[in-house]
């Protein structure tokens, strides 16, 4: 079955330490974006990318870092630089033009 | 300003009642508006999405869409108890402009039996 698979699905982190986070589709999708969820909060975009080695900033890029060597796979990397990273991570996907964007199961990061 | 912008919530209606949430957005060059569900700890689901001015209806649900106000709707007809969730509003640029997805903070929807 095509889809987007993110992992782990629980991750703790001790202050100071780089984590990343996997994502990977076989949608055969280009574009891929990395959100931030807060409680009671919104997405917030952290990174894009549109096709492979290209990748934009979002709203909130500070203290994290992203690579796109292959289509199906998009890390996110939260450095020790990110001083509130306990969040829920979401990756996305979609096809080229207008259509919507299909999510992963999300990882729910924790810095204890 | 925000990209997006939804009024927060949380909303309640009783069960049979019609839900209105409500969406604008900045970005007068957005070709695609989408709105998500989300229940408390899931991943967002699509409900609509709606790229041309007027209403599209699936179901219970209406969306609508002004390009010239900048504005998108969700109504929900015969709201159940079930319907309680997050409303997401997207919006997407053109694929030459970045493309990229942006989302409202979310409106709390809670349908009361």
């Amino acid at each position: 079955d095509g889809g987007i698979t993110q992992s782990p699905k629980y991750l703790f982190r001790k202050e100071g330490q780089n984590v990343t986070l996997s994502c990977e589709q076989n949608l055969n999708h280009d574009a891929m974006y990395w959100y931030r969820q807060d409680p009671g909060q919104g997405l917030r975009l952290i990174y894009y990318s549109q096709i492979v080695n290209d990748f934009q900033k979002g709203d909130i890029a500070e203290g994290y870092s992203v690579s796109r060597e292959k289509k199906e796979s998009f890390p996110l990397t939260v450095t020790s630089a990110q001083k509130n990273p306990t969040a829920f991570y979401l990756c996305a996907s979609t096809k080229p033009g207008a259509t919507e964007a299909f999510f992963g199961q999300g990882t729910r990061l924790t810095v204890v | 300003q925000k990209e997006v912008e939804q009024n927060s919530g949380p909303l309640s209606v009783p069960e049979g009642a019609i839900a209105s949430l409500n969406c604008t957005y900045s970005d007068r060059g957005s070709q695609s508006f989408f709105w998500y569900r989300q229940y408390s700890g899931k991943s967002p689901e699509l409900i609509m999405f709606i790229y041309s001015n007027g209403d599209k209806e699936d179901g219970r649900f209406t969306a609508q869409l002004n390009k010239a106000s900048q504005y998108v709707s969700l109504l929900i007809r015969d709201s159940q108890p079930s319907d309680s969730a997050t409303y997401l509003c997207a919006v997407r640029a053109l694929y030459n402009q970045g493309g990229k997805l942006i989302f409202g903070q979310g409106t709390e929807l809670s349908v009361k039996p």
